[in-house]
């Protein structure tokens, strides 16, 4: 399979402990993005990257969100001293160029939930 | 502040129906796409509409692209129970730098066979 691939697909937190999402953009994609959604709703914007920078990250939290697309490895979003409310599945999607009409290649998502 | 709205947000139909779902916005955008997701998957993309006033098929869809390209609908015709799922349309706004796509909050379709 040659799609966007996110691990874990459920991740189970403590408030106040870290979570770690990964996602491995489609081969030869440099673009990566990741979206937030609600229970019954869209794709909340969070970020976008390319190769080891930040283009866009209009969508992300001022704290304890970040998020990082190395020049080896998967792109990882990361959420510090994790709250209920984080609870949400994150999707990162992928694309070969900026993709100013083009399609995005959506992971299956990871589904974080906050005890 | 929604910058696409989706109407209606929740849809419950018999087999064999017709329905159209809307999408619409104050703002112009460069292209639109209309999103199918099933649970527990990713979003995949059905169509994308470029131009003011386009109109695409896709089998029993049918998607129009607003003249001023600020809304957009998917219309389909005679559904399944297959086509059951969460429906999103996403843009491109005009004055974007780049690379972000605007979601609406969807509409959930639920056809009963």
């Amino acid at each position: 399979n040659a799609g966007v691939m996110q691990n874990p697909r459920h991740l189970v937190r403590r408030r106040g402990q870290e979570a770690r999402l990964r996602c491995s953009p489609v081969k030869g994609h440099s673009h990566v993005y990741w979206y937030r959604q609600l229970p019954e709703e869209g794709l909340k914007f969070m970020v976008y990257l390319q190769k080891e920078n930040i283009i866009d990250e209009s969508g992300m939290p001022k704290e304890r969100f970040s998020a990082e697309f190395p020049k080896e490895g998967p792109s990882i979003l990361r959420i510090q001293q994790v709250v209920r409310g984080d609870s949400a599945a994150y999707f990162c999607a992928s694309s070969p160029i900026i993709p100013e009409t083009g399609e995005l290649f959506f992971g299956e998502g990871s589904r974080l939930t906050v005890l | 502040t929604q910058l696409l709205k989706q109407s209606p947000q929740f849809l419950s139909i018999q087999e064999g129906e017709n329905l159209t779902v809307y999408c619409n916005s104050s703002s112009v955008f460069s292209s639109l796409q209309w999103y199918r997701q099933e649970p527990g998957e990713g979003p995949v993309l059905l169509v994308t509409v470029v131009t003011g006033g386009e109109v695409k098929k896709l089998k029993r869809l049918t998607f129009q692209f607003g003249d001023a390209r600020k809304d957009s609908s998917l219309h389909i015709t005679a559904a399944q129970p297959g086509d059951t799922g969460l429906y999103l349309c996403a843009g491109y706004p005009s004055d974007n730098q780049g690379g972000k796509l605007i979601f609406g909050q969807g509409t959930e379709l639920s056809v009963k066979p």
